[in-house]
């Protein structure tokens, strides 16, 4: 099975601040990696597919980049509605296998 | 607009069974590679299953492989997941989603306990 290890476990950070969460693979995923960001109460909604492509309605101030085993999603410009939870997946290989979760709250 | 509604949840004892489904609306079902993942209370998301667009294939995590089973009924834009020897750890809210996360159901919750 591939290991994503996600990193930080939680982050605060100011409004207006840039954060990046990463994402290590244990093995190549040729970029076959999703970022999802889930409030509390909600299902997963996806951000980023194939490492950096930003779905359609996403906020331009998320991005991904990321090639191999180690990946990044950034967000700038924080905003009070980006407190969230922020999952990383991969879907090179089965099983699928997700990061452990990035809890992002404002200081 | 895209929906998905997942239905079938509840309470249920270590070793019995339960049946979810996910009806499917505002696109074409049977295009898609759909999913179940779920989340055991305050944990991470956990991959359950998904099922090719043609049902051709299914592919399951270890810990369920045997127990549960995965179906669609394309006339119906239907997924399905039957879990048959519930155990504790199966506890969770699980959602219905394309394969590609594009879309997810509101979730349902599963309680295994005696």
């Amino acid at each position: 099975d591939i290991r994503m290890t996600q990193s930080p476990a939680s982050l605060s950070a100011s409004l207006g601040e840039t954060v990046n969460i990463e994402c290590l693979a244990s093995e190549d995923i040729y970029s076959d990696l999703t970022w999802y960001q889930q409030k509390p109460g909600k299902s997963p909604h996806l951000l980023i597919y194939n490492a950096n492509i930003l779905q359609n309605g996403v906020p331009s101030r998320f991005s991904g980049s990321g090639s191999g085993t180690q990946y990044s999603l950034k967000i700038n410009s924080l905003q009070s509605e980006d407190v969230a939870t922020y999952f990383c997946q991969q879907y090179n290989n089965y099983p699928i296998t997700f990061g452990s979760g990035t809890n992002l709250e404002i200081k | 607009e895209v929906q998905l509604v997942e239905s079938g949840g509840g309470l249920v004892q270590p070793g019995r069974s339960l049946k979810l489904s996910c009806a499917a609306s505002g696109f074409t079902f049977s295009d898609y590679n759909m999913a179940w993942v779920r989340q055991a209370p305050k944990k991470g998301l956990e991959w359950v299953a998904t099922i090719l667009y043609d049902g051709s294939r299914a592919y399951y995590r270890d810990s369920v492989e045997g127990r549960f089973t995965i179906s669609r009924d394309d006339a119906k834009s239907t997924l399905y997941l039957q879990m048959d020897s519930l155990r504790f750890e199966d506890t969770a809210t699980y959602y219905c989603a394309t394969r590609a996360g594009t879309h997810w159901g509101q979730g349902v919750m599963v309680t295994v306990s005696s």
